[in-house]
Parts: structure tokens; sequence; C-alpha cells
């Protein structure tokens, strides 16, 4: 039930089209729900996170939509660009706690 | 204003040997989190604290992985002794609340 769900393993996507990565999770307690981008040798930065309390958020090309009845979150990546070339990771808490558990994470390749 | 400070970037040592990695969080960041990151289990929280204080340790694999937080500023990790199963990119966060930011993280490679 502690399970953070992450599809696809890997993504190849063109230089302008919309990335989509998706993530399911089991547990109802959770209430807190970030992205994290990982490059090369680099740690994970936030990226963008959402609380269930709203079923979409944006920031510039990032967008997290939320579905709470189905439990699952995805992020949109618009106008993907070469330069978003990484591994993105989703990952569920609950506020309680603060302990995160992490999707296995998805590759992204945006060829230019 | 400086991230989470990790140090050393690279450690390769041989198996049997004593190794510590050390961490420096962000100043004012009340919660530091040690997780280890691997192709085969992808990222594994080991261990937290909050205020100095052990709250979690069900992640660290066995009695060889100890945590200390001496003080608000600094966090070590130490295995003893280490394993080539231990080679890993062994990363710290630390965070106010929900929001977590990690460190560089260090590559240990254990032959």
């Amino acid at each position: 039930q502690q399970q953070v769900k992450q599809s696809p393993q890997s993504l190849i996507v063109q230089k302008g089209g919309i990335s989509i990565i998706n993530c399911a999770y089991e547990n109802t307690a959770f209430d807190y729900f970030p992205w994290y981008q990982q490059f090369p040798g680099k740690g994970p930065a936030l990226l963008i996170a959402i609380r269930p309390d709203v079923s979409e958020k944006k920031e510039g090309r990032f967008t997290i939509s939320f579905n709470k009845s189905a439990k699952q979150f995805s992020l949109h990546i618009m106008d993907s660009q070469p330069g978003d070339s990484a591994t993105y990771f989703c990952a569920a808490t609950h506020s309680g706690t603060y302990k995160y558990i992490f999707g296995t994470g998805t590759r992204l390749k945006v060829l230019a | 204003d400086a991230g989470v400070i990790q140090s050393p970037r690279h450690e390769v040592t041989e198996m049997g040997q004593e190794v510590t990695l050390r961490c420096k969080p962000i100043s004012g960041h009340n919660s530091l989190f040690w997780y280890r990151q691997t192709m085969m289990r992808g990222l594994e929280l080991l261990i937290y604290f909050n205020n100095n204080v052990p709250i979690d340790d069900s992640g660290m694999p066995e009695d060889r992985f100890s945590a200390k937080m001496p003080n608000a500023s600094f966090s070590t990790l130490k295995i003893q002794p280490s394993e080539p199963r231990d080679s890993a990119v062994y990363f710290c966060a630390s965070s106010t609340g929900l929001e977590q930011y990690f460190g560089p993280g260090t590559r240990l490679t254990v032959t």
C-alpha cells in the first residue's frame, strides 16, 4: 500500500511535443505529490508539486494533473525541449511523516 | 544561499573498509534525509532526522550502516565494514516541511 507506480520507464519525444508521465498510488493518506527532475551526475531537483485539493497545477511548461478518485497523477511537459532530457521521479508523502515514497523513474529523451 | 553540501563527491574503497559520508543541510532546515540510489532499487530512504533526532531508520539495510546528526548543520552516514553491494549514489536532502532539497550526492564504489 506504500508503493507509487510510475510509467513509462522510458519515453522519447520530438522537440515541441508533449511528454506525459503517469503515477498511481494506493495509500489514501498521501496528501502531497511532488515531481523531481534529475540530470546525470546530479541530485534530484524539485520541479513542481500538488496537493489533493486541486486537480491541476501549472508552472510554465510543466503541469501536474491530479485525479483523486482514481488515485493517479501525471506530469505533462508542454513544448518539450532537448534540455528537458532527464529522469523524472514522482513521489508521494503524508504530511504527518514527511517520508517520501518515490516512483521508479522515467527516463525522458527529447529529440532535437 | 548554499544548497545541501555533501562530501566526498566520489569515494572508492576496498571491501571491509570503513566509509563515512558527510552532509551539511541548508541553514534553517530542521529535517534531514539520507537516500541511496541504485539502478535496481531506485531511490530508497535510509533514515531521516527531525531536529537532530532520528525519527525513522527502518530503511537502514543492516547494522553495518549507522547515521548521526550531532548538530543542526552536520550529519554523517557510516558504513563499517563496507561491501561491494553497498556501491551506489548516496544523497542527503533537507527540508523545513514537505519540500525536500537534495544534495549532489556521493558516488560510492566498493571494490
